[in-house]
C-alpha cells in the first residue's frame, strides 16, 4: 500500500501557483519523496525527488517540512500542459515504486 | 537522445493465450522496470531487471515473467490470459540500479484481453 495521502483532485488557474500537498507521516530516516505526474494515455514522467531539504529544478519546487511528515510540490506558473495526476511516493533508493491514487489537478484558463 | 520505446503500443488477445511485451531503455540505462496499470488497481509494480538480473518482485502470478538481455532490453511474458490482465503496460528504465532513481517511462502497450 501506499505510505502517502493526497486530495484526490485540486483546480488551479492557468498561469498561478499550483500546490500539491502530500502527508506522508509514517516516513523513515533513510526514505525519500518522489513526485511523478501522468498526463492522460502517457507513461508518468519523473518531476523530482528529495530526502529532508526542499529542492528545486526546472519542473518543480519540493518544499519537506522539518518533520518530514508532509511535503508541497509547486508547480510556479500552471499550464494546461500541467493538467496531469500527480503521483507523491515515499520509497528507499533500493524498493519498488508503489503508486498510490494520487491527485487530478486541472489547470483551467 | 531517444526515449524508452516499447512494442507493440496496442495488442489484442484471447484467453488462455500468452503474450510478449518489449522494452527498449534509454541508451546507457541497465535498469528496467515494468508496471502494469488498470483503472481499478492503478499502476502496479510487476519487476526490475539490471544486468540480466531480476533485483526486484511485484506480488502477481507466476504467469507473470520477465528478462533482460545483454544489451539492456527487456521483455516481458504474460501466459495463460486471463480477462483481468487486460491493462496497460510501462516500462520504465533508469541509469543506476534501484528502482527509485529517477525513471523514465516509456508511452505503454495496452492489452486487451477478450
Amino acid at each position: 500500500d501506499a505510505k502517502t495521502t493526497q486530495p484526490p483532485s485540486m483546480d488551479c488557474a492557468e498561469g498561478r501557483a499550483a500546490n500539491l500537498p502530500c502527508n506522508h507521516s509514517t516516513i523513515s530516516g533513510n526514505e525519500y519523496v518522489y513526485w511523478y505526474r501522468q498526463i492522460h494515455s502517457q507513461g508518468p514522467q519523473y518531476i523530482i525527488h528529495g530526502l529532508k531539504n526542499n529542492e528545486t529544478n526546472e519542473m518543480a519546487s519540493l518544499i519537506i517540512t522539518e518533520d518530514r511528515k508532509s511535503s508541497t510540490l509547486i508547480l510556479p506558473h500552471a499550464t494546461l500542459r500541467d493538467t496531469a495526476v500527480y503521483y507523491c511516493i515515499v520509497s528507499t533508493r533500493n524498493t519498488p515504486l508503489v503508486f498510490g491514487k494520487g491527485t487530478r489537478l486541472s489547470v483551467i484558463a | 537522445k531517444a526515449g524508452v520505446t516499447q512494442t507493440p503500443r496496442y495488442l489484442i488477445k484471447t484467453r488462455g493465450q500468452q503474450v510478449t511485451l518489449s522494452c527498449s531503455p534509454i541508451s546507457g540505462h541497465r535498469s528496467v522496470s515494468w508496471y502494469q496499470q488498470t483503472p481499478g488497481q492503478g499502476l502496479q509494480f510487476l519487476f526490475e531487471y539490471f544486468s540480466e538480473t531480476q533485483r526486484n518482485k511485484g506480488n502477481f502470478p507466476g504467469r507473470f515473467s520477465g528478462r533482460q538481455f545483454s544489451n539492456s532490453r527487456s521483455e516481458m511474458n504474460v501466459s495463460t490470459l486471463e480477462l483481468g490482465d487486460s491493462a496497460l503496460y510501462l516500462c520504465a528504465s533508469s541509469s543506476s540500479a534501484g528502482s527509485t532513481f529517477e525513471q523514465y517511462f516509456g508511452p505503454g502497450t495496452r492489452l486487451t484481453v477478450t
